[in-house]
């Protein structure tokens, strides 16, 4: 079974930072990975998918890469409503599977 | 507008049963795959089940025996049926639309199992 992990688990940077969170998959799954944002209290939101396709509607500053088993994502300028937790999950017969998260925090 | 709205929450014995419901609009859940995923207080997303829109169902091992997913296109609705609950299966539900990613999801329904 393909394992994905993150790291940090969590982080706190200032508004206006260039924040970069991993994900890690155990075995190639090429660019078959999403990125989601959850806030306190709501459901998850998709951001990007397959490693680098910006949502529809999701701001610029947020961006994707990797292929194979590493993988980025990028907050450039942090704002404060990205206080949030970040997922990558990967979708695999028979169903979704989701790193432990990134708390991001601002300072 | 594409929206999902879940219901069917509720705080339950263990060995229980529940059924969540996901009503959906904006789109026909016979063509599209949706899914259930959870989230126990404080922990992180886990996916519990998914029905493909040829109507197959997948399931995560850990609900495996005890859920149950389904779809009345009738009613635009996908279900969850949950039984032999158990401590661990207490957490927010929530449905979410989508084959590889999921793009629209509902606002989640808790189910607290406990005595």
């Amino acid at each position: 079974d393909i394992q994905m992990t993150q790291s940090p688990s969590s982080l706190s940077a200032s508004v206006g930072d260039r924040v970069t969170i991993t994900c890690q998959a155990s075995q190639d799954i090429s660019v078959y990975l999403n990125w989601y944002q959850q806030r306190p209290g709501k459901a998850p939101k998709l951001l990007l998918y397959e490693a680098s396709t910006l949502e529809i509607g999701v701001p610029s500053r947020f961006s994707g890469s990797g292929s194979g088993t590493d993988f980025a994502f990028t907050i450039e300028s942090l704002q404060p409503e990205d206080s949030a937790t970040y997922y990558c999950q990967h979708y695999d017969t028979p169903g979704f599977i989701f790193g432990p998260g990134t708390k991001v925090e601002i300072k | 507008e594409v929206q999902l709205v879940e219901s069917g929450g509720d705080l339950v014995q263990p060995g229980g049963s529940l059924r969540l419901s996901c009503a959906a609009s904006g789109f026909f859940v016979s063509n599209t795959y949706v899914s259930w995923v959870r989230q126990a207080p404080g922990k992180g997303l886990e996916w519990v089940s998914l029905l493909s829109s040829g109507g197959r169902p997948y399931y995560a091992d850990s609900v495996k025996g005890r859920f149950t997913i389904s779809r009345d296109s009738s009613k635009n609705t996908v279900y969850l049926q949950m039984n032999s609950l158990r401590d661990e299966d207490t957490a927010v539900y929530y449905c979410a639309r989508g084959q590889g990613a999921s793009d629209y999801w509902g606002q989640g329904t808790l189910v607290t199992v406990s005595s």
